[in-house]
């Protein structure tokens, strides 16, 4: 079963819209850690979060914004007024305390924002 | 700022070749990761390296794999004899403590290309 699940492949938006990435997690720990990680064309991971199971306060970074709710086991990501600088492949990612070190991540949301 | 570096950025082998993938984690990180990601597909885990032995790994790191930090700074993936499915982009990542509460910083990734 899949522990970490972005139903959304593919997103393509217009620059300056808002778009949400949805990412739902599983897991029957109590500990454990949630990520967003980008990915651009030219391939490398970038960071851009991480939150820990026991702060459900939203994040908010600039044009990112974090909505982390346990009730429904979902850690979406927002980018509002989108930008072309934001086409990337965007990752997220779980980790665990009883599984040790391994991260889980879902298989991606690809977004394009057409200039 | 501090990153990850991996070297070579691509490598071509043919089926059978021992291959040797090289990073450099951040210099006070403690917690040392490998990843792969076929193309299109997700990350996956495949071991995790703490106080010069492996702490986790997946079922994808069989005996072909072995990882190494033969000194302070270096840290190496081999694969024995590879196959045509070991073709994919392999990522080094680092943390300064334990995976589960600490954040992951990935390398730029190295393309394996298997003939």
């Amino acid at each position: 079963a899949q522990k970490v699940t972005q139903a959304q492949t593919e997103i393509s938006v217009v620059e300056k819209e808002d778009v949400t990435l949805d990412c739902v997690y599983e897991t029957r720990d109590t500990t454990y850690y949630l990520f967003w990680y980008k990915q651009p064309p030219s391939g490398e991971l970038v960071f851009l979060i991480r939150r820990n199971s026991f702060d459900e306060q939203n994040e908010i970074s600039g044009r990112y914004s974090w909505n982390f709710q346990k009730s429904t086991s979902s850690f979406n990501f927002t980018i509002t007024a989108s930008q072309v600088v934001d086409s990337a492949v965007y990752f997220c990612a779980l980790s665990e305390e009883m599984t040790g070190n391994q991260f889980y991540f879902g298989t991606g949301t690809s977004l394009t924002v057409i200039p | 700022e501090p990153e990850v570096t991996q070297t070579p950025s691509h490598q071509v082998t043919q089926m059978g070749q021992e291959v040797i993938l090289r990073c450099v984690p951040i210099s006070n990180h403690l917690y040392f990761y490998w990843y792969r990601q076929i193309l299109g597909q997700k990350v996956e885990f495949l071991v995790s390296f703490y106080n010069n032995e492996i702490s986790e790994k997946s079922e994808i790191f069989d005996d072909q794999f072995s990882v190494e930090r033969p000194d302070g700074s270096n840290f190496t993936l081999k694969i024995r004899s590879t196959k045509l499915e070991d073709s994919a982009m392999y990522f080094c990542a680092s943390s300064e403590r334990d995976g589960i509460t600490d954040t992951q910083y990935f390398g730029p990734g190295t393309r394996l290309t298997v003939l």
